[in-house]
């Protein structure tokens, strides 16, 4: 695998169920991102991660729960959603030094819908 | 205010044509300014970063106004592999270089 991989692809979930997003980077970075996308919306940024440490966190809801066990992985944990999450969630990941260093690269998404 | 403003389109045009977007960033701490690409249903892609001289990339030319705070994507002979989302994006360091999207113009290129 090369890049940065998400999964799952979809995700169909009722408010009450817990599920996890994964994402891994294979590209040496160290800095992880995720957004949230929503219909006619800019991406918005939910959390960074530099060095494994969380760095940010974009005012975002309790129910959406990061994890970055290592430099290559990340989470997101999700539970007792409300259908106005239902929104393209993307994982980015850049490396936060050297020349290239405001270029992120972009996971395909997860597309997630709540009932 | 949004802190990046962009046309939303759509732009629809033929091939062949010369197209140019606009867009404006209200921050003016920002230091690095990029247009990114997003197919439909897909991930955004970096299309090119964007310089203070201004640069080109074949038929892509992007222009930076420091002082007017806007930036600027001209394409030209437009194909219609051309057709997606492009989205201005900003970014200042704040421990980490934080990067601010617009929400995208849209182009369709027809034959």
């Amino acid at each position: 695998e090369t890049g940065v991989t998400q999964t799952p692809r979809h995700l169909v979930m009722g408010m009450t169920n817990k599920k996890s997003l994964k994402c891994e980077q294979h590209l040496g970075h160290n800095a992880m991102y995720w957004y949230k996308q929503s219909a006619k919306k800019p991406l918005e940024l939910m959390f960074v991660y530099n060095f494994k440490e969380q760095t940010e966190n974009n005012s975002v809801p309790s129910r959406f729960s990061p994890e970055c066990p290592n430099s290559s992985h990340l989470f997101l944990h999700l539970h007792t959603l409300q259908p106005e999450d239902s929104a393209l969630y993307l994982c980015a990941s850049s490396q936060e030094d050297g020349p290239t260093a405001d270029e992120q690269f972009f996971g395909p998404g997860t597309r997630l819908t709540v009932l | 205010r949004k802190e990046v403003e962009q046309d939303p389109g759509p732009f629809n045009v033929p091939e062949g044509a010369t197209v140019a977007f606009n867009c404006t960033y209200s921050n003016s701490a920002s230091q690095s300014f990029f247009w990114y690409r997003q197919d439909c249903r897909k991930e955004p892609k970096l299309l090119m970063s964007v310089y203070s001289s201004g640069n080109e990339d074949g038929r892509f030319t992007a222009q930076l106004n420091r002082a007017s705070q806007y930036i600027s994507l001209l394409i030209r002979d437009s194909k219609l592999s051309d057709s997606a989302t492009y989205l201005c994006v900003v970014s200042y360091s704040g421990g980490y270089n934080k990067l601010i999207f617009g929400a995208g113009t849209r182009l369709a290129v027809h034959p």
